[in-house]
């Protein structure tokens, strides 16, 4: 059973609009959610993260909401850029720290 | 400075042949992972070193699989006798310590015929 669900796999957007990544999980156990971001042939980079504790982080023109009562958590890119297209991971930290659960990821591709 | 590097890049390699897979963490990180990534799939946790304690094996497939790290820095993930279903791009990633954020090199990809 996937513990952290990305249910569009693809996503396409115009440059200079909002990109929104969704991601679901069902263990209300976990207290902290990653985004990666992934190119072709590289690994996985780190973009933004949250905690439990809050419902909202922003960085620059990405920003993270959580919705621990629907168990929900999306990443809002605003404006997108064409770099932006890439493959976006969500990611959950497990209870005991140890790893990260990983969704299956959404592709986006932004359009000039 | 440095990221996660690891090596080879690249690796094909025939069914029932062992492989070795290296991981050299950021410096000064004191917690490394290794993942895999299967063809349209997320990244699969499969182990987890901290330090000088006992690593989490959870994650592990199967017991062809086996990792160390040693001195604290550089580790090797081993899979014995290679089956088509080991295909996957492997990936290290490392972070200060437990619960920090986990920064991940560049993956090997493996391909077993």
């Amino acid at each position: 059973d996937q513990q952290v669900k990305q249910n569009s796999p693809s996503l396409s957007v115009q440059e200079g609009r909002i990109s929104i990544l969704n991601c679901d999980y069902t263990n209300s156990m976990f207290d902290y959610f990653l985004w990666y971001k992934k190119y072709p042939a590289e690994g996985p980079t780190f973009l933004i993260s949250i905690s439990s504790i809050k419902d909202k982080n922003e960085d620059g023109r990405f920003t993270v909401f959580l919705n621990k009562s629907a168990k929900h958590l999306s990443l809002h890119i605003v404006p997108s850029q064409p770099g932006d297209s890439a493959v976006y991971f969500c990611a959950a930290l497990n209870q005991a720290g140890t790893a990260l659960i990983f969704g299956k990821g959404t592709t986006l591709s932004v359009s000039s | 400075g440095a990221g996660v590097s690891q090596s080879p890049s690249n690796k094909v390699t025939e069914k029932g042949k062992d492989v070795e897979l290296r991981c050299d963490p950021i410096s000064g990180h004191t917690a490394l992972y290794w993942y895999r990534q299967s063809l349209g799939q997320g990244l699969e946790f499969l182990i987890y070193f901290q330090g000088n304690s006992a690593p989490d094996k959870s994650g592990l497939p199967s017991d062809r699989f086996s990792a160390e790290r040693t001195g604290g820095s550089v580790s090797t993930l081993t899979i014995q006798r290679t089956q088509q279903e080991d295909s996957a791009v492997y990936l290290c990633a490392s972070s200060l310590a437990r619960q920090e954020t986990q920064y991940f090199g560049p993956g090997t990809r493996l391909l077993v015929l």
